[in-house]
């Protein structure tokens, strides 16, 4: 089944506690990207990747990494969480590096974080 | 950039009622999507509509590119149709995917 999975669904965590929300997606899409949902301001874009080896800050970078080794992976870091990235995570794929729009764009099913 | 608007911003039905909701947007687009997010906080693309009309069952899209708006129709509601719809035309020159601030619709058994 063609597919976008993150992991966790769910994680809780303290202040200053490295840690990774995987993502991979098994559509042999060259796009990939991560969201933040919260409240009032909709989904914002944080980075993303049009291929292997290629990403670029989105909207709301500050305070996250990612990289894209191999083209299903897409793994989003939070080196030192803090209680202002408490949100709901997307990350999405499309079939377009250069051209996302032009294909649709698939979510996984969100992952909610909470930093204490 | 292009500007999203969704409207009406909140719409409570009743079951079996049809609806209509409208995104409008600013600039010329050579296509748009539709997404539903279920109240369990899921994305789901109904719609990768370039122009004209699609329908899946008891939803149908239509968008005017020329009018710079779309439609999302659906019929008989169901329970299941409760959530809030996003639609998301690309940005000129980047092609980046812009998000409206959605319609949030609740149907009542």
């Amino acid at each position: 089944e063609a597919q976008v999975t993150q992991n966790p669904r769910y994680l809780i965590t303290v202040t200053g506690k490295k840690l990774t929300v995987t993502c991979s997606q098994n559509m042999n899409h060259e796009y990939m990207s991560w969201y933040r949902q919260d409240p009032g301001l909709g989904l914002r874009q944080i980075y993303y990747s049009m291929n292997v080896e290629v990403t670029d800050k989105g909207d709301v970078p500050e305070g996250y990494k990612v990289s894209r080794k191999e083209k299903r992976n897409f793994p989003l870091i939070l080196e030192s969480p803090s209680p202002n990235q408490t949100s709901l995570y997307f990350c999405a794929s499309s079939l377009l590096g250069r051209q996302p729009g032009n294909s649709p764009l698939h979510f996984g099913n969100g992952t909610r974080l909470t930093v204490t | 950039g292009i500007q999203v608007e969704q409207s009406p911003p909140d719409l409570i039905l009743q079951e079996g009622a049809n609806s209509t909701l409208r995104c409008n947007f600013s600039d010329s687009v050579n296509n748009l999507q539709w997404f539903h997010q279920n109240p369990w906080g899921q994305l789901i693309n109904l719609f990768y509509i370039p122009s004209g009309t699609k329908q899946n069952g008891r939803l149908s899209a239509t968008t005017v590119a020329t009018e710079r708006y779309s439609l999302l129709y659906i019929s008989s509601s169901q329970t299941t149709d409760s959530g809030v719809y996003f639609c998301a035309p690309p940005r000129k020159g980047d092609d980046k995917i812009i998000f409206g601030k959605g319609t949030r619709l609740h149907i009542l058994p």
